[in-house]
């Protein structure tokens, strides 16, 4: 494919517990996100990365965090998921940032009960 | 805060007929991109666009950029069930640099 992964693809978790997220590339952008995409609201920003340990919020940030220690991996985390937090989230690399678009992983289905 | 309107949403046509699905907004943007998702996959570029009044074509389908960088159209000749699926717009905010996403509008193509 476009040389980005997702993991897991499905999780059904509880209210209250840690859960990460992976984003994995192999094609060395230095730019990566993090969408989330709910029906009615398209795909919103939670958090985007520009380079190792450079990260900023996007604008659903509260209850998220990320981190970014090689190039390749784009971690997110939920701390203490919420059912508000049921999701489908995608992870997005691109080049120089968002004049030539984005590519997209396949997406994890989350699940908070 | 920048926002992208779609329309329609929902869109159910039969094979051969011709469509067009509009982007609107009050706002200025950089330029413009448009993707397509299927079910359980994520989205896929089709196309940017940059300069104001700019059209592209891709086999069937033609995109354009408002003059004024403001809005977008995709217009799909001759539609065939494999063109169903959700298509997005995406603008690149002048004031951030980040995309906005549009809420998509849903095409369905009957054979």
């Amino acid at each position: 494919d476009a040389g980005i992964t997702q993991s897991p693809r499905h999780k059904v978790t509880e209210t209250g517990t840690p859960v990460t997220l992976r984003c994995h590339q192999t094609e060395n952008h230095r730019y990566m996100y993090w969408y989330r995409q709910d029906p009615g609201h398209g795909l919103r920003l939670i958090h985007y990365s520009y380079g190792v340990k450079d990260t900023d919020k996007g604008e659903v940030s509260d209850g998220y965090s990320v981190s970014r220690s090689k190039t390749e991996d784009f971690l997110l985390t939920l701390e203490s998921a919420t059912s508000s937090q049921t999701s489908v989230y995608f992870c997005a690399i691109s080049v120089t940032g968002n004049a030539y678009g984005y590519t997209f992983g396949s997406g994890t289905r989350l699940t908070v009960v | 805060t920048q926002l992208l309107e779609q329309s329609p949403q929902f869109l159910s046509i039969q094979e051969g007929e011709n469509l067009t699905v509009y982007c609107n907004s009050s706002s200025v943007f950089s330029s413009l991109q448009w993707y397509r998702q299927e079910p359980g996959e994520g989205p896929v570029l089709l196309v940017t666009v940059v300069t104001g009044g700019e059209v592209k074509k891709l086999k069937r389908l033609t995109f354009q950029f408002g003059d004024a960088r403001k809005d977008s159209s995709l217009h799909i000749t001759a539609a065939q069930p494999g063109d169903t699926g959700l298509y997005l717009c995406a603008g690149e905010s002048s004031n951030t640099g980040k995309l906005i996403f549009g809420q998509g509008t849903t095409l369905q193509v009957k054979p």
